[in-house]
């Protein structure tokens, strides 16, 4: 089975620039994530939906960040306008019913974003 | 609230020997889960193990073991007879019945020839 899938793999963009991620979960999971990795931070939850329901947003770092997950199979995080410090690695991760998975979650390759 | 702690920034080791990556949760909750990933240099986050809370029972996968102990709210992974490709950072992380995976700082595991 496909893991999930994002894109781009690497990104390096100007400040200011409008920056789209894409994600692909994994087919039959309900759930998605969108996290960010610094060395500043660590990983930290950004988003997540639940049937592509948005339920928790309140790790978006500011307005210049939106999520939407428009069908089952998509989601994108969008920055705009992109700024130096939003250079991260972005992961989109997926998993299924609690009950059946355990909440264990699946991450994609990661998305790994430079903004000069 | 929810919060993993990795006390180890980063440990090195020479090849063979025995390494015990440690993690210290706090949640709340009766019914929760603990997760180990690995990190390798490639970057990508794999799932290693899951734990729920009501099993204490310790997990051998290879020379991959775990050691769950609520009593002192601890989950710890031993890797036996490490080798240079069990090099990576290790992340510990806890998800509670608020569907949220939260992870430890990390622990860099450097393993020499």
């Amino acid at each position: 089975d496909a893991g999930v899938i994002q894109s781009p793999r690497h990104e390096v963009t100007e400040m200011g620039q409008e920056v789209t991620l894409r994600c692909k979960p994994i087919s039959g999971h309900d759930y998605l994530f969108w996290y960010r990795q610094t060395m500043m931070r660590g990983l930290e939850l950004l988003i997540y939906f639940n049937n592509n329901v948005p339920i928790d947003d309140s790790g978006m770092p500011e307005d210049r960040f939106s999520a939407k997950m428009p069908n089952a199979s998509f989601s994108t995080l969008k920055i705009q306008p992109s700024e130096p410090r939003d250079s991260a690695v972005y992961f989109c991760a997926s998993r299924s019913d609690r009950l059946s998975s355990g909440n264990t979650i699946y991450f994609g390759e990661g998305s790994w974003l430079t903004v000069v | 609230a929810q919060k993993v702690t990795q006390a180890q920034t980063e440990i090195s080791v020479v090849e063979k020997e025995d390494v015990t990556l440690d993690c210290v949760y706090e949640t709340r909750d009766t019914t929760y889960y603990l997760f180990w990933y690995k990190q390798p240099p490639s970057g990508e986050l794999v799932f290693l193990i899951r734990r729920n809370s009501f099993d204490e029972q310790n997990e051998i996968s290879g020379r991959y073991s775990w050691n769950f102990q609520k009593s002192t709210s601890s989950f710890n992974f031993t890797i036996t007879a490490s080798q240079v490709v069990d090099s990576a950072v290790y992340f510990c992380a806890l998800s509670d019945n608020t569907d949220k995976l939260i992870f430890g700082t990390g622990t860099r595991l450097q393993v020499f020839p």
